[in-house]
């Protein structure tokens, strides 16, 4: 499976843009770039995700490298809410259903 | 409304008793999907399934078992050669469009699991 490595954690301040970034430098063509955030004692929800192309929707942003080895999750204002832990995954087009997550990126927005 | 429900939230055993979490969705979608995460870490992949009466292993199986008679329920049994059963276990569910498109998963709320 293609991998992704994201920061361990990292910090924000309140009403303030977050650049999440993720590195994929494995990732094959037919593979799509999906994020996913959890909250505490919850399951992840969804957030975005896109092929090669920036992608826009109500939650967030996501930027994709021309050469797509890496991609950030831009969160425009940062609210208090919006501390999580953010996953970046690669999910295939192909034949293959499995999904799997890394340990994400630790996202802490102080007031 | 339209979800994917895990009972019960909340679970206690005694050790080697064998316990099964339940997972419902009415999405229906095709593949669902067991995960177990443990305190301040990310998910792991325990078991999938993409069709009726069809699932693989995941990256951490040993000591669990599924099954996959409804398109719509997806049990995971924890049986006693889990050498550490106890944490938050996961459910989810996605959709696959013509063309092979993944779409995006969807969660249940977790079920905690502790063994003592």
């Amino acid at each position: 499976d293609a991998k992704t490595t994201q920061p361990n954690s990292m910090e924000s301040n309140e009403e303030e843009p977050v650049h999440l970034p993720c590195n994929h430098s494995t990732i094959s063509g037919t593979d799509y770039i999906h994020w996913y955030r959890q909250l505490p004692s919850q399951g992840p929800e969804y957030v975005i995700h896109g092929l090669t192309s920036n992608v826009n929707n109500r939650m967030a942003s996501l930027a994709i490298a021309e050469d797509r080895k890496s991609s950030t999750l831009i969160l425009h204002r940062a609210t208090l809410r919006d501390a999580a832990v953010y996953y970046c995954i690669l999910r295939s087009g192909g034949s293959n259903y499995k999904l799997t997550f890394g340990k994400g990126t630790l996202l802490t927005v102080n007031p | 409304d339209g979800g994917i429900t895990q009972s019960p939230k909340y679970l206690f055993r005694k050790e080697g008793q064998n316990v099964t979490l339940s997972c419902e969705q009415n999405l229906n979608h095709d593949a669902m999907y067991w995960y177990r995460q443990d305190p301040g870490q990310g998910l792991r992949l325990i078991y999938y399934s993409q069709i009726v009466n069809d699932f693989q292993k995941g990256d951490i199986a040993e000591g669990y078992s599924v099954s996959r008679e409804k398109k719509e329920s997806f049990p995971l049994t924890v049986t006693s050669a889990q050498k550490n059963p106890t944490a938050f276990y996961l459910c989810a569910s996605s959709i696959r469009l013509a063309g092979g498109l993944n779409t995006e998963a969807f969660f249940g709320q977790g079920t905690r699991l502790t063994v003592v």
